[in-house]
Protein backbone atom coordinates (compact mmCIF):
# COMPACT_ATOMS: atom_id res chain seq x y z
CA UNK A 1 0.00 0.00 0.00
CA UNK A 2 1.18 3.52 -0.76
CA UNK A 3 1.10 5.49 2.20
CA UNK A 4 0.71 9.72 1.30
CA UNK A 5 1.99 12.06 3.96
CA UNK A 6 0.94 15.64 4.45
CA UNK A 7 2.14 18.86 5.70
CA UNK A 8 1.86 20.50 7.61
CA UNK A 9 -0.96 19.37 9.14
CA UNK A 10 -2.37 22.96 10.01
CA UNK A 11 -1.06 25.89 8.10
CA UNK A 12 -1.80 29.25 9.14
CA UNK A 13 -1.91 32.00 6.49
CA UNK A 14 -3.00 35.22 6.18
CA UNK A 15 -5.62 36.47 3.44
CA UNK A 16 -3.90 37.20 0.19
CA UNK A 17 -0.48 35.30 1.26
CA UNK A 18 1.05 32.41 -0.54
CA UNK A 19 0.00 28.92 0.93
CA UNK A 20 2.22 25.80 0.12
CA UNK A 21 0.94 22.55 0.99
CA UNK A 22 2.86 19.43 0.54
CA UNK A 23 2.45 15.91 0.18
CA UNK A 24 5.13 12.91 0.11
CA UNK A 25 4.37 9.58 -0.86
CA UNK A 26 5.95 6.19 -0.05
CA UNK A 27 7.11 4.71 -3.46
CA UNK A 28 7.08 6.90 -6.91
CA UNK A 29 3.84 7.33 -8.59
CA UNK A 30 5.11 9.32 -11.36
CA UNK A 31 2.18 12.32 -11.84
CA UNK A 32 -0.63 10.56 -10.41
CA UNK A 33 -2.01 12.50 -7.78
CA UNK A 34 -5.14 14.62 -7.20
CA UNK A 35 -5.53 17.18 -4.93
CA UNK A 36 -8.79 18.15 -3.03
CA UNK A 37 -10.61 20.87 -1.19
CA UNK A 38 -13.19 20.25 1.43
CA UNK A 39 -14.85 22.82 3.53
CA UNK A 40 -16.80 21.74 7.12
CA UNK A 41 -19.76 20.13 6.46
CA UNK A 42 -19.43 19.65 2.64
CA UNK A 43 -18.19 16.90 0.46
CA UNK A 44 -14.57 17.13 -1.04
CA UNK A 45 -13.75 19.00 -4.65
CA UNK A 46 -11.59 17.68 -6.82
CA UNK A 47 -8.89 20.60 -7.61
CA UNK A 48 -5.96 19.32 -9.04
CA UNK A 49 -5.66 15.80 -11.06
CA UNK A 50 -2.90 14.59 -12.90
CA UNK A 51 -0.42 16.27 -10.25
CA UNK A 52 -0.75 19.38 -11.71
CA UNK A 53 -4.07 19.61 -14.27
CA UNK A 54 -6.68 22.09 -12.93
CA UNK A 55 -10.21 20.52 -12.47
CA UNK A 56 -13.05 21.84 -14.34
CA UNK A 57 -13.91 25.81 -12.64
CA UNK A 58 -10.82 25.35 -10.52
CA UNK A 59 -9.18 29.30 -10.17
CA UNK A 60 -6.12 29.61 -11.47
CA UNK A 61 -4.64 30.65 -8.51
CA UNK A 62 -4.42 26.81 -7.53
CA UNK A 63 -1.47 25.26 -8.96
CA UNK A 64 -0.04 22.10 -8.44
CA UNK A 65 3.76 20.47 -8.74
CA UNK A 66 5.82 17.57 -8.60
CA UNK A 67 6.36 14.17 -9.84
CA UNK A 68 8.18 10.67 -8.16
CA UNK A 69 7.60 11.05 -4.50
CA UNK A 70 6.82 14.86 -3.93
CA UNK A 71 4.01 16.73 -4.54
CA UNK A 72 2.99 20.35 -4.20
CA UNK A 73 -0.29 22.17 -4.15
CA UNK A 74 0.33 26.15 -3.98
CA UNK A 75 -2.67 28.57 -3.43
CA UNK A 76 -1.14 31.63 -4.69
CA UNK A 77 -3.22 34.21 -3.00
CA UNK A 78 -5.49 33.03 -0.26
CA UNK A 79 -9.28 34.22 -0.38
CA UNK A 80 -11.45 33.75 2.01
CA UNK A 81 -12.88 30.65 0.57
CA UNK A 82 -9.62 28.51 0.68
CA UNK A 83 -9.39 28.19 3.99
CA UNK A 84 -10.14 24.70 4.12
CA UNK A 85 -8.82 20.90 4.67
CA UNK A 86 -6.96 19.94 1.77
CA UNK A 87 -6.40 16.10 0.68
CA UNK A 88 -3.73 15.16 -1.81
CA UNK A 89 -4.45 11.25 -3.21
CA UNK A 90 -2.34 8.86 -5.18
CA UNK A 91 -3.81 6.64 -7.83
CA UNK A 92 -1.01 4.89 -9.26
CA UNK A 93 -0.98 1.99 -7.46
CA UNK A 94 -4.71 0.62 -6.34
CA UNK A 95 -6.60 -0.87 -5.02
CA UNK A 96 -6.17 0.87 -2.60
CA UNK A 97 -6.56 4.43 -3.50
CA UNK A 98 -4.86 5.86 -0.82
CA UNK A 99 -5.36 9.44 1.14
CA UNK A 100 -2.92 11.72 2.46
CA UNK A 101 -3.97 12.85 6.23
CA UNK A 102 -5.14 16.27 5.31
CA UNK A 103 -4.02 19.75 5.64
CA UNK A 104 -6.07 21.99 6.88
CA UNK A 105 -5.28 25.91 6.30
CA UNK A 106 -6.65 28.51 8.55
CA UNK A 107 -6.92 32.07 9.07
CA UNK A 108 -4.26 33.78 10.67
CA UNK B 1 -27.97 18.74 -12.94
CA UNK B 2 -24.85 15.95 -12.76
CA UNK B 3 -24.85 14.87 -9.34
CA UNK B 4 -25.11 12.08 -6.63
CA UNK B 5 -27.26 11.46 -3.64
CA UNK B 6 -26.79 8.90 -1.19
CA UNK B 7 -29.31 7.56 1.19
CA UNK B 8 -29.45 4.84 3.64
CA UNK B 9 -27.63 6.06 6.52
CA UNK B 10 -29.05 5.57 9.91
CA UNK B 11 -28.25 4.22 13.30
CA UNK B 12 -27.23 1.15 13.40
CA UNK B 13 -26.39 -1.38 16.83
CA UNK B 14 -22.76 -3.24 16.59
CA UNK B 15 -23.37 -6.48 14.54
CA UNK B 16 -26.43 -4.98 12.38
CA UNK B 17 -26.35 -4.42 8.76
CA UNK B 18 -27.29 -1.60 6.42
CA UNK B 19 -27.54 -1.27 2.93
CA UNK B 20 -26.58 2.52 1.49
CA UNK B 21 -27.99 3.32 -2.19
CA UNK B 22 -26.59 6.41 -4.53
CA UNK B 23 -28.49 7.48 -7.34
CA UNK B 24 -26.74 9.00 -9.81
CA UNK B 25 -28.39 11.89 -12.08
CA UNK B 26 -27.06 14.12 -15.17
CA UNK B 27 -24.65 11.93 -17.15
CA UNK B 28 -24.46 8.17 -18.18
CA UNK B 29 -24.03 6.33 -15.05
CA UNK B 30 -23.19 3.15 -16.83
CA UNK B 31 -19.83 5.15 -18.57
CA UNK B 32 -18.26 5.41 -15.34
CA UNK B 33 -16.58 3.09 -12.40
CA UNK B 34 -17.66 4.45 -9.09
CA UNK B 35 -16.30 3.70 -5.09
CA UNK B 36 -17.59 4.63 -1.52
CA UNK B 37 -14.99 6.65 0.06
CA UNK B 38 -15.52 7.47 3.93
CA UNK B 39 -14.81 9.73 6.54
CA UNK B 40 -15.12 8.97 10.50
CA UNK B 41 -16.10 12.32 12.29
CA UNK B 42 -12.95 14.70 12.62
CA UNK B 43 -10.89 12.73 10.70
CA UNK B 44 -9.36 12.10 6.97
CA UNK B 45 -10.93 10.12 3.61
CA UNK B 46 -10.64 6.62 3.12
CA UNK B 47 -11.74 4.86 -0.01
CA UNK B 48 -13.72 1.67 1.09
CA UNK B 49 -14.52 -0.09 -2.28
CA UNK B 50 -14.74 0.39 -5.98
CA UNK B 51 -16.41 -1.36 -9.13
CA UNK B 52 -15.86 -0.93 -12.66
CA UNK B 53 -18.38 -0.08 -15.11
CA UNK B 54 -20.02 -3.39 -15.49
CA UNK B 55 -19.23 -4.66 -11.81
CA UNK B 56 -17.12 -7.35 -13.41
CA UNK B 57 -14.25 -6.06 -11.40
CA UNK B 58 -14.80 -4.85 -7.82
CA UNK B 59 -12.26 -3.75 -4.96
CA UNK B 60 -12.41 -3.34 -1.21
CA UNK B 61 -10.24 -1.91 1.54
CA UNK B 62 -8.80 -4.77 3.88
CA UNK B 63 -11.13 -2.57 6.88
CA UNK B 64 -14.15 -3.87 5.47
CA UNK B 65 -13.19 -6.78 3.20
CA UNK B 66 -15.91 -9.33 3.82
CA UNK B 67 -18.18 -7.77 5.31
CA UNK B 68 -19.44 -5.04 3.11
CA UNK B 69 -20.52 -5.46 -0.76
CA UNK B 70 -20.88 -3.22 -3.36
CA UNK B 71 -23.15 -3.46 -6.04
CA UNK B 72 -24.27 -1.41 -8.90
CA UNK B 73 -27.89 -1.38 -10.94
CA UNK B 74 -27.05 0.54 -14.50
CA UNK B 75 -30.51 0.60 -15.34
CA UNK B 76 -31.80 2.70 -12.35
CA UNK B 77 -28.64 4.32 -12.35
CA UNK B 78 -27.86 3.61 -9.11
CA UNK B 79 -25.27 2.49 -6.77
CA UNK B 80 -25.13 0.49 -3.45
CA UNK B 81 -23.17 -0.41 -0.06
CA UNK B 82 -24.42 -3.63 1.76
CA UNK B 83 -22.83 -3.15 5.06
CA UNK B 84 -22.93 -6.01 7.66
CA UNK B 85 -21.35 -7.00 11.05
CA UNK B 86 -20.89 -3.47 11.76
CA UNK B 87 -18.42 -2.11 14.01
CA UNK B 88 -18.73 1.17 15.74
CA UNK B 89 -15.58 1.77 13.96
CA UNK B 90 -17.49 1.74 10.82
CA UNK B 91 -19.25 5.00 12.19
CA UNK B 92 -18.56 7.21 9.54
CA UNK B 93 -20.04 9.53 6.91
CA UNK B 94 -20.13 7.73 3.55
CA UNK B 95 -19.84 9.33 0.07
CA UNK B 96 -20.15 8.12 -3.02
CA UNK B 97 -17.56 9.12 -5.84
CA UNK B 98 -17.34 8.83 -9.82
CA UNK B 99 -13.97 8.07 -11.22
CA UNK B 100 -12.99 10.42 -13.85
CA UNK B 101 -13.71 8.56 -16.73
CA UNK B 102 -10.19 9.40 -18.12
CA UNK B 103 -8.31 6.72 -16.55
CA UNK B 104 -9.04 3.23 -15.20
CA UNK B 105 -8.97 3.60 -11.15
CA UNK B 106 -8.11 7.07 -11.15
CA UNK B 107 -9.38 10.04 -9.29
CA UNK B 108 -12.97 11.26 -8.15
CA UNK B 109 -14.38 13.77 -10.20
CA UNK B 110 -17.67 13.97 -8.49
CA UNK B 111 -18.90 13.31 -5.03
CA UNK B 112 -21.95 13.18 -3.62
CA UNK B 113 -22.88 14.86 -0.15
CA UNK B 114 -22.60 11.59 1.88
CA UNK B 115 -24.87 9.66 4.53
CA UNK B 116 -24.19 9.11 7.88
CA UNK B 117 -23.81 5.64 9.78
CA UNK B 118 -23.59 5.84 12.99
CA UNK B 119 -23.15 2.51 14.92
CA UNK B 120 -23.68 2.87 18.56
CA UNK B 121 -25.63 0.67 21.08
Amino acid sequence: EIVMTQSPATLSVSPGERATLSCRASQTISSTVAWYQQKPGQAPRLLIYGASTRATGIPARFSGSGSGTEFTLTISSLQSEDFAVYYCQQYNNSPPLTFGGGTKVEIK
Amino acid sequence: EVQLVESGGGLVQPGGSLRLSCAASGFIFSHYEMNWVRQAPGKGLEWISYISRSAGTIYYADSVQGRFTISRDNAKNSLFLQMSSLRAEDTAVYYCARTSIDMVRGYFDLWGRGTLLTVSS
